[in-house]
């Protein structure tokens, strides 16, 4: 099983600054690594905005951003809208089952 | 419009069965795979299985397996969790969710979630 480990638990900001969430995998994989991001709000259902580790969903804005590859990856928010307030998870199916999700990262206003 | 509409929350007693839905419209809905995840209270997301709905062929995670099943109504567009006998530790928001395979099948439409309380 790939377990996924998100850091930092939780991310205190402001509006208008950068966010970078990491997620690092406990081992890497040959070939493609299919991560995906999503994110929570209180209260509802997640949402898909990075696939395959560095696509933006249909619809997200563009200062979400993924990056990365083998065992560490990264979500970055460029310029945190008040909206964005939110839990963020990753996600990997490559070595499945179990599909794994990480334990998230709350991105809280500071 | 692609949408998945749950059903509504759910009240129930220990032993007790349960079966909650997930109605799928606005797409081929034997085309994509159903997935099940479970939220637990101040949890994260846990991937529970899928169905793919055109032949029903089904993906547990070894977690769940035994515990839940899941099962689709393809002349009704619906998918299906149920359990036969709940747990306390059952309690938690169900959500369905569809698997795209135009995106690397990620999750890309969910369903709002169905609460689940299961209490003596």
């Amino acid at each position: 099983e790939i377990v996924l480990t998100q850091s930092p638990a939780t991310l205190s900001l402001s509006p208008g600054e950068r966010a970078t969430l990491s997620c690092r995998a406990s081992q890497s994989v040959s070939g493609k690594f299919y991560l995906a991001w999503y994110q929570q709000k209180a209260g509802q259902a997640p949402r898909l905005l990075i696939y395959d580790a560095s696509n933006r969903a249909p619809g997200v804005p563009a200062r979400f951003s993924g990056s990365g590859s083998g065992t560490d990856f990264t979500l970055t928010i460029s310029s945190l809208e008040p909206e964005d307030f939110a839990v963020y998870y990753c996600q990997q199916r490559n070595n499945w089952p179990p599909l794994t999700f990480g334990g998230g990262t709350k991105v809280e206003l500071k | 419009e692609v949408q998945l509409v749950q059903s509504g929350a759910e009240v129930k007693k220990p032993g007790e069965s349960l079966k909650i839905s997930c109605k799928a419209s606005g797409y081929s809905f034997t085309g994509s795979w159903i997935a099940w995840v479970r939220q637990m209270p101040g949890k994260g997301l846990e991937w529970m299985g899928f169905i793919y709905p055109s032949d029903s062929d089904i993906r547990y995670n070894p977690s769940f397996q035994g515990q839940v099943t899941t099962s689709v109504d393809k002349s009704l567009n619906i998918a299906y969790l149920q359990w036969t006998r709940l747990r306390t530790s059952d309690t938690a928001i169900y959500y369905c969710a569809r698997l795209n395979k135009e995106l690397s099948f990620a999750f890309d439409v969910w369903g709002q979630g169905t609460m689940v309380t299961v209490s003596s």
